[in-house]
C-alpha cells in the first residue's frame, strides 16, 4: 500500500528567511502525483503545488518550489522570503490518477513563522 | 461564494444519536470525495463518488457510516450511533477528472 510519510512535526522559520519541509513516500508505481496542501487554522485546505512524476522539472510557484527525488521517492517543499500569512499546516499528498481516485496524505508540519 | 461548502460547520451529539453533514460541491464538478481528519492527523480517504455513482469505499467506512450523492450534485455523509471515535473533522472535496481537489471548511463532529 502507498504511504506518506513527513518526519517533522513542527518547523519554524524567521519571516523572509527559507524553510523546507520533507516529505518520502512508498509506491510500486511509475505514474502519479504529489501535491503540497495547505490547512490554515480553521480554514479550508488549499493546493500550494503540484508535480507529475513523469516531469523531470521541478515544480514552481511563485515563492514555493519542490525537490522531486524519484528515485529517492522523496518530496520536499521549499518555501522561499517566508511570510507571517505561511503560517499553517502542511500536508504532503498522494494521489495515483484514474486507478485509485484517493489523495492519501501524511500526518502534515505545523510551520511556525516568527516576525 | 463558488467553493466547496459544508454544513453544519460544527456539530455536537450524544453517543448512540445519528448525525447528517451536507456537502455542496463546485457546480461543474464531477466528483466528489469524503475524508475524515483527526487531530494531528492528515486526512484519511472514506469515500469518493463520481456523479451519483459511488466508486470507492475505506475500510473506515463502517456499516454506521453511509454516504450518497443524489443526482450528482450535493452529497450527505450520515453516522448512525454515533460513538466517542467518530468524533473527527470530516472533509468534502470536489474535483473535475485530472485537475485539483478542491476542500470545504469541513464539519467538525464531537461526540459526548
Amino acid at each position: 500500500a502507498q504511504t506518506v510519510t513527513q518526519s517533522q512535526p513542527e518547523m519554524s522559520v524567521q519571516e523572509a528567511e527559507t524553510v523546507t519541509l520533507s516529505c518520502t513516500y512508498d509506491t510500486s508505481e511509475s505514474d502519479y502525483y504529489l501535491f503540497w496542501y495547505k490547512q490554515p487554522p480553521s480554514r479550508q485546505m488549499i493546493l500550494v503545488i503540484r508535480q507529475e512524476a513523469y516531469k523531470q522539472q521541478n515544480a514552481t510557484e511563485n515563492r514555493f518550489s519542490v525537490n522531486f527525488q524519484k528515485a529517492a521517492k522523496s518530496f520536499s517543499l521549499k518555501i522561499s522570503d517566508s511570510q507571517l500569512g505561511d503560517a499553517a499546516m502542511y500536508f504532503c499528498a498522494y494521489y495515483e490518477g484514474d486507478s485509485s481516485y484517493k489523495l492519501i496524505f501524511g500526518s502534515g508540519t505545523r510551520l511556525l513563522v516568527r516576525p | 461564494d463558488t467553493g466547496v461548502s459544508q454544513n453544519p460547520r460544527h456539530k455536537i451529539t450524544k453517543r448512540g444519536q445519528n448525525v447528517t453533514f451536507r456537502c455542496d460541491p463546485i457546480s461543474e464538478h464531477n466528483r466528489l470525495y469524503w475524508y475524515r481528519q483527526t487531530l494531528g492527523q492528515g486526512p484519511e480517504f472514506l469515500t469518493y463518488f463520481q456523479n451519483e455513482a459511488q466508486l470507492e469505499k475505506s475500510r473506515l467506512l463502517s456499516d454506521r457510516f453511509s454516504a450518497e450523492r443524489p443526482k450528482g450534485s450535493f452529497s450527505t455523509l450520515e453516522i448512525q450511533r454515533t460513538e466517542q471515535g467518530d468524533s473527527a473533522m470530516y472533509l468534502c472535496a470536489s474535483s473535475l477528472a485530472g485537475s485539483e481537489a478542491f476542500f470545504g471548511q469541513g464539519t467538525r463532529l464531537t461526540v459526548v
